[in-house]
């Protein structure tokens, strides 16, 4: 079955550093890959979306990267704030169609420290 | 900004007692999931439903699990006869189907089972 792996627990980043985030992925690559946040005791929060022919998405400070030769994913958050601690979440999406269930990696605990 | 809600937002039962979750995905949306996170575990998939009908669902879901669209805005997951190991945060999400692939995720059940 498919094992998705998140880097570590926890990363501890200086505020304004870039913090890294990764997700490898066995087997197959999916159709989609996202990106969520977690805060304690919440419901995830969708971030970004990369489609599998796609090498590259930004959006503001957040930008993920696909390499499905790798299978790996790679989450960049640049200047980072003590704001964005949390768990960020790794999900894919296997085919186009909506009934899909999304398979979740672990998370990585992200500490951003002032 | 539309969010998906949950009720209750804790909910304690005996083994063996039933217990219904209540959901009102964002009002527009047509995919409707259940997803379930032991606790310091991952983000599980349980079932997706669209068209009044089960779309997909995990090995999780079995004969003890059942979810239903009662009229055109809740949507539960109703687990028969409950057991310890189903203690859990539970959370429903939606997707538009129109656009984009995210799902959105409400603020989540937390189940104890004693």
């Amino acid at each position: 079955s498919q094992k998705i792996e998140q880097n570590s627990e926890a990363l501890n980043i200086q505020e304004g550093k870039t913090a890294t985030l990764t997700c490898n992925y066995t087997n197959y690559s999916p159709a989609y890959l996202q990106w969520y946040r977690q805060d304690p005791g919440r419901g995830p929060v969708f971030l970004l979306l990369i489609r599998e022919n796609e090498k590259e998405k930004r959006k503001e400070r957040l930008k993920v990267t696909f390499d499905t030769t790798l299978k790996q994913s790679l989450f960049h958050i640049t200047a980072s704030q003590p704001a964005d601690s949390a768990t960020y979440l790794c999900a894919l999406m296997y085919s186009g169609g909506g009934a899909d269930g999304l398979t979740f990696g672990k998370g990585t605990h992200l500490i951003i420290q002032p | 900004e539309p969010e998906v809600t949950q009720t209750p937002s804790h909910q304690v039962t005996q083994m063996g007692q039933e217990v219904i979750l209540r959901c009102v995905p964002i009002s527009n949306h047509l995919y409707f999931y259940w997803y379930r996170q032991i606790l310091g575990q991952k983000v599980e998939f349980l079932v997706s439903f669209y068209n009044n009908e089960i779309s997909e669902k995990s090995e999780i879901f079995d004969d003890q699990f059942s979810v239903e669209r009662p009229d055109g805005s809740n949507f539960t997951l109703k687990i028969r006869s409950t057991k310890l190991e189903d203690s859990a945060m539970y959370f429903c999400a939606s997707n538009p189907r129109t656009s984009g692939k995210e799902q959105f995720f409400g603020p989540g059940t937390r189940l104890t089972v004693l």
